[in-house]
């Protein structure tokens, strides 16, 4: 099973600041990686696949980059709407395999 | 618009039973795979289960298999997930998600449903 290990756990930060989540990998997943973002009380939203291309309706401040074993998800100018857990899943091996989470929360 | 609702969950006593389901509309649901993902109260997401758009292949996380059985029907455009011998620790919401893209990410998912697993 391919351990995904998110960093860091928790982040605070204010409005308007450039945020940087990392996800890495226990073997190579290639470009076979989502991130969704998830809010208290609701389902899980797709952000990113293929590790870089925004899904429907996301807006461009959000990007991923990476492959391999090492991603990352930025978010260029942080919202009040942004504050909420982030999640990566690789889709390149079974089983699927999510990491732990990284909370973004108003400093 | 791609809608999910799932249904099903329940209080269950450790040992038991619950079928989930998931009625899907607003796609062509026979053309796609789909899921079910759960995540316990204040924790992260675990994949459970998948199945082809057909039906005829389907996959399992090691923690349920043997235990749960995922199925479908397309004429009823439904989605089922066949839980046995619950574990407390399997207390949870469960989700089922749509595979965007052959067996891979998921989008979108349901609202859920939750199971609780006590005695």
């Amino acid at each position: 099973e391919i351990v995904m290990t998110q960093s860091p756990v928790t982040l605070s930060v204010s409005p308007g600041e450039r945020v940087i989540l990392s996800c890495r990998a226990s073997q190579s997943v290639s470009s076979n990686l989502a991130w969704y973002q998830q809010k208290p009380g609701q389902p899980p939203r797709l952000l990113i696949y293929d590790a870089s291309t925004r899904a429907t309706g996301i807006p461009a401040t959000f990007s991923g980059s990476g492959s391999g074993t090492e991603f990352t998800l930025t978010i260029s100018s942080l919202q009040s709407e942004d504050f909420a857990v982030y999640y990566c899943q690789q889709y390149n091996n079974w089983p699927r395999t999510f990491g732990q989470g990284t909370k973004v929360e108003i400093k | 618009e791609v809608q999910l609702v799932e249904s099903g969950g329940g209080l269950v006593q450790p040992g038991g039973s619950l079928r989930l389901s998931c009625a899907a509309s607003g796609f062509t649901f026979s053309n796609y795979a789909m899921n079910w993902v759960r995540q316990a109260p204040g924790k992260g997401l675990e994949w459970v289960s998948a199945i082809s758009g057909s039906g005829g292949s389907t996959f399992y996380a090691d923690s349920v298999k043997g235990r749960f059985t995922i199925s479908r029907d397309n004429s009823e455009n439904t989605l089922y997930l066949q839980m046995n011998s619950l574990r407390v620790e399997e207390t949870a919401v469960y989700y089922c998600a749509k595979s965007k893209r052959e067996w891979q990410m998921f989008d979108p998912w349901g609202q859920g449903t939750l199971v609780t697993v006590s005695s």
